[in-house]
């Protein structure tokens, strides 16, 4: 069965500083990965997706991934980080013959001036 | 466009109780899902269904029904609550399983 590690609960950052939220996935197959991104009292918004080609990924909102197949990882990046970034981070995998998602435990991203 | 639209927002029942949580969109998505989110656990599927008519059981599934008598509308059931199950209820819809999945913004669902 696949599954997706998020070893950081909480990642605390000052504005205006880099960031990597990192993700981990087991699977045996191949596999799409998805990062979502929710905010207060809302639902889950989808911030970039590797499907195939490319491994460097652009998201919205600056962000920007790397699949690594090798260390099955998918860290999420972003150069200078703005207030507004405080949110919740969900790494999801996508078994390509279960066409299930698996989500991980989330990073809660805390940005302060 | 409203995308996905969960009905009621917020929820008190009372142990024993019934009650069905609305799921509706617009974007004609054949996939449709029910999630359950709990602090440090991520979001977990319930059920799902690949199209009008069908549904399958997800990761935690006991404790719930679900219907999907039309393409745009999921139903979630609770046939006889339990406090182990407040929790905040999310749907999501995909046009294909291996496509994006669209959230609406949760039922916040409180068991006493």
């Amino acid at each position: 069965a696949q599954s997706v590690t998020q070893l950081d609960s909480q990642v605390p950052v000052f504005e205006e500083a880099p960031v990597e939220l990192r993700c981990n996935y087991s699977s045996s197959v191949s596999v799409y990965l998805f990062w979502y991104v929710q905010y207060p009292n809302q639902g889950l918004q989808l911030l970039l997706k590797y499907l195939s080609g490319s491994t460097l990924v652009k998201g919205i909102n600056g962000f920007e991934a790397e699949f690594n197949k090798s260390q099955t990882s998918f860290h999420l990046r972003k150069p200078s980080v703005h207030i507004s970034d405080t949110a919740e981070y969900f790494c999801a995998v996508l078994n390509t013959g279960f066409q299930k998602l698996v989500f991980g435990t989330g990073t809660r991203l805390l940005v302060s001036p | 466009n409203a995308g996905v639209t969960q009905t009621p927002k917020f929820r008190v029942l009372k142990t024993g109780q019934s009650m069905t949580l609305l799921c509706a969109q617009d974007m004609n998505h054949e996939y449709m899902y029910w999630y359950r989110q709990d602090p440090g656990m991520g979001l977990r599927l319930i059920h799902y269904s690949v199209g009008e008519g069908t549904t399958a059981k997800g990761e935690v599934p006991d404790g719930y029904n679900v219907s999907r008598l039309k393409k745009q509308n999921f139903l979630l059931g609770l046939e006889s609550a339990a406090p182990s199950q407040t929790s905040v209820y999310f749907c999501a819809s995909s046009f294909l399983g291996d496509q994006p999945q669209h959230f609406g913004d949760g039922t916040r669902l409180s068991i006493l």
